[in-house]
């Protein structure tokens, strides 16, 4: 069975700072790897994914993410945060044995402070 | 046309009321979710249609009830439902039930039962 694992349930980090999310997952097939964000009050959105080929994935404002299969993790980046980047974010993993069966990590609050 | 449209946003029933969540996309997408998600939590995984078809309930209480009339439309029917059922309710969509394609989410209904 899949399970997702976010280490950090919190993160606060000072605007301008790089932050890292870290997510490490267990599957025994080839795994589909998502990061999604949740604003306050708000649905899910994408940031990136990965399926296959190049390791560092690029997403959607700023963000990217590095899968490591020896290390069985999938780690979320971003250089430098703004304060609209206060929000949860989550990892998530799908993979054959589990059809399309998105699971979740536990999520990361992110809190920027000025 | 990338969006799911859930509607209400918000809403506040009684314990004895019935009412309707809905969720509609536009992306030919054949395969649609219901999520629930409690604060501080992530979604939990509450029902799977692929091709208007119901393929996956896990296990969830009879008082919610998936409908899908067409392939753009999803509802979820509520009825008796318990203060415990208060939550974040979300719609996703996806290309197929496939384990490798991406779900897209609504905004959610924010509901509270009184």
């Amino acid at each position: 069975a899949q399970s997702v694992t976010q280490l950090d349930s919190q993160v606060p980090v000072f605007e301008e700072a790089p932050v890292e999310l870290r997510c490490n997952y267990s599957s025994s097939v080839s795994v589909y790897l998502f990061w999604y964000v949740q604003y306050p009050n708000q649905g899910l959105q994408l940031l990136l994914k990965y399926l296959s080929g190049s390791t560092l994935v690029k997403g959607i404002n700023g963000f990217e993410a590095e899968f490591n299969k020896s290390q069985t993790s999938f780690h979320l980046r971003k250089p430098s945060v703004h304060i609209s980047d206060t929000a949860e974010y989550f990892c998530a993993v799908s993979d054959k044995a589990a059809g399309n069966k998105l699971t979740f990590g536990g999520g990361t609050r992110v809190l920027v402070k000025p | 046309d990338t969006e799911v449209t859930q509607t209400p946003k918000h809403l506040v029933m009684g314990m004895t009321n019935k009412k309707s969540l809905k969720c509609e996309q536009h992306m030919g997408h054949r395969a649609m979710y219901w999520y629930k998600q409690k604060a501080k939590k992530p979604p939990e995984l509450m029902f799977v249609y692929s091709y208007e078809k119901l393929s996956i309930n896990e296990s969830v209480p009879s008082r919610f009830s998936p409908e899908c009339p067409n392939s753009s439309l999803l509802n979820l029917h509520l009825h008796a439902l318990q203060p415990e059922d208060s939550a974040l309710y979300l719609c996703a969509s996806s290309l197929s039930r496939s384990w490798n394609t991406e779900a897209f989410f609504g905004q959610g209904t924010r509901l509270t039962v009184v």
